[in-house]
């Protein structure tokens, strides 16, 4: 079994200053995790992933995650946020074994960037 | 390299009519699945597909829900009898295996009038 929890569902911040957004996951093999962004009334586009290589891994935008396997976290962070930001933000886990490698999604975590 | 495809983007449907939705995966992608997101929900799995198989169907509704990915052409979902709780974006994703990124497609939202 897996499942991902979003530990909030709106985060405000803004422009220029830290983004954080916790995303915690329990599964019961080696999970991949992933970091997903959908923008209004767009489809999903991949931000960055982890597959047990790296702890932190890098992605697109600035954006950046580090997985903590003891505090089975995968929390997303960027230095400084833009205006364009600001969209919905899923986590997501996919576990190795499953038979279906189906992925659960978190409930999402809305970022809004103020001027 | 066309990204994963999903037709048509907008379908309106009146209660009792069929929805068919379409998704043609990435190039080289044999592996896909239906997601299924609710107003103010997050992304639910509905089922996932390999050429001519379904893997994996636990997240499909029990009734007038069907998918199918054909040996050639896109994959197809298919709800029967349209409600209004049946009202959502579905979107669909691709990969090449199981445990790599799902890339997903712009979405079908469905209206159920």
């Amino acid at each position: 079994a897996q499942s991902v929890t979003q530990l909030d569902s709106h985060v405000s911040v803004s422009e220029g200053t830290p983004v954080l957004l916790r995303c915690n996951y329990s599964s019961s093999y080696s999970p991949s995790l992933f970091w997903y962004v959908q923008h209004p009334n767009k489809g999903l586009q991949l931000l960055l992933k982890y597959t047990s290589a790296a702890t932190l891994v890098k992605g697109i935008n600035g954006f950046e995650a580090e997985f903590k396997k003891s505090e089975t976290s995968f929390h997303l962070t960027k230095p400084s946020a833009h205006m364009s930001d600001a969209a919905e933000y899923f986590c997501v886990v996919s576990a190795a074994n499953t038979n279906a490698g189906k992925s659960t999604f978190g409930d999402g975590t809305t970022l809004t960037v103020k001027p | 390299n066309a990204g994963v495809m999903q037709n048509p983007r907008h379908l309106v449907r009146r209660r009792g009519q069929e929805a068919r939705l379409r998704c043609s995966p990435m190039k080289g992608h044999s592996h896909v699945y239906w997601y299924r997101q609710l107003p103010e929900e997050g992304l639910k799995f509905m089922v996932y597909l390999q050429k001519e198989n379904i893997i994996d169907e636990s997240g499909m509704p029990k009734e007038r829900f069907s998918a199918e990915f054909p040996k050639e052409g896109p994959s197809i979902l298919r709800i029967q009898q349209v409600v209004r709780g049946d009202s959502a974006a579905y979107f669909c994703a691709s990969s090449p295996g199981q445990e790599t990124p799902q890339y997903f497609g712009p979405g079908t939202r469905l209206t159920v009038l």
